[in-house]
């Protein structure tokens, strides 16, 4: 059975950058078709994709978050993280990594737990 | 402001049946598949819905898709307390070539 489990700092302060991975189990990251991506949910709030990472390398970003994302891939460790740069109180959130059932346009079918991000000093 | 619009809630009895609008436009539902989450209160999204209308393996079938034009729906039917939670739908937007979500529907049954 394919898990995700998203691991970081649970603690940001304003203009710095958060940092998150997601570890997979249960399967290969390196598998042909598949599509990683990361979604977030303000507290109270609905959900917001962010981006996604096809193995290779591969990705497409959120246009209203591009300038400050970033996603890559260890293929080696199993691992695909998120970056988001210069934060502020407004990317307080849930942060959700998932799969997409295959290509990036495809319905996300495995998700991780979620990790609470708070951006606070 | 979701580009994908729901009811923010609605609610129905017991054994009642329920449906839940989305409604986009060309770029996303009018052209790509809707999906359909199920969020229990401090879970994380659960796939309910694929493909429009189509059930992942092991969801109960008293939930069902439709689409028509720039507008999905998610009925479900004979209602159930543990059917509470929220519920998104989400396309593919071609023209901001990413997902888009609605802004969720809280479901409760009275």
């Amino acid at each position: 059975q394919l898990q995700l489990q998203e691991s970081g700092p649970g603690l940001v302060k304003p203009s710095e950058t958060l940092s998150l991975t997601c570890t997979v189990s249960g399967g290969s990251i390196s598998s042909s078709s598949y599509y990683w991506g990361w979604i977030r949910q303000p507290p109270g709030k609905g959900l917001e994709w962010i981006g996604s990472i096809y193995y290779s390398g591969s990705t497409y970003y959120n246009p209203s978050l591009k300038s400050r994302v970033t996603i890559s891939v260890d293929t080696s460790k199993n691992q695909f993280s998120l970056k988001l740069s210069s934060v502020t109180a407004a990317d307080t959130a849930v942060y959700y990594c998932a799969r997409h059932s295959s290509t990036v346009t495809t319905h996300m079918d495995y998700w991780g737990q979620g990790t609470l991000v708070t951006v606070s000093s | 402001q979701s580009v994908l619009t729901q009811p923010p809630s609605v609610s129905e009895a017991p054994r009642q049946r329920v449906t839940i609008s989305c409604s986009g436009s060309s770029s996303n539902i009018g052209n790509n598949a809707v999906n359909w989450y199920q969020q229990l209160p401090g879970k994380a999204p659960k796939l309910l819905i694929y493909y429009d209308d189509l059930l992942p393996s092991g969801v109960s079938d008293r939930f069902s898709g439709s689409k028509s034009g720039t507008s999905a729906s998610l009925a479900i039917s004979g209602l159930q307390s543990e059917d509470e939670a929220d519920y998104y739908c989400a396309a593919w937007d071609d023209r901001l070539n990413g997902w888009v979500f609605g802004g969720g529907t809280k479901l409760t049954v009275l």
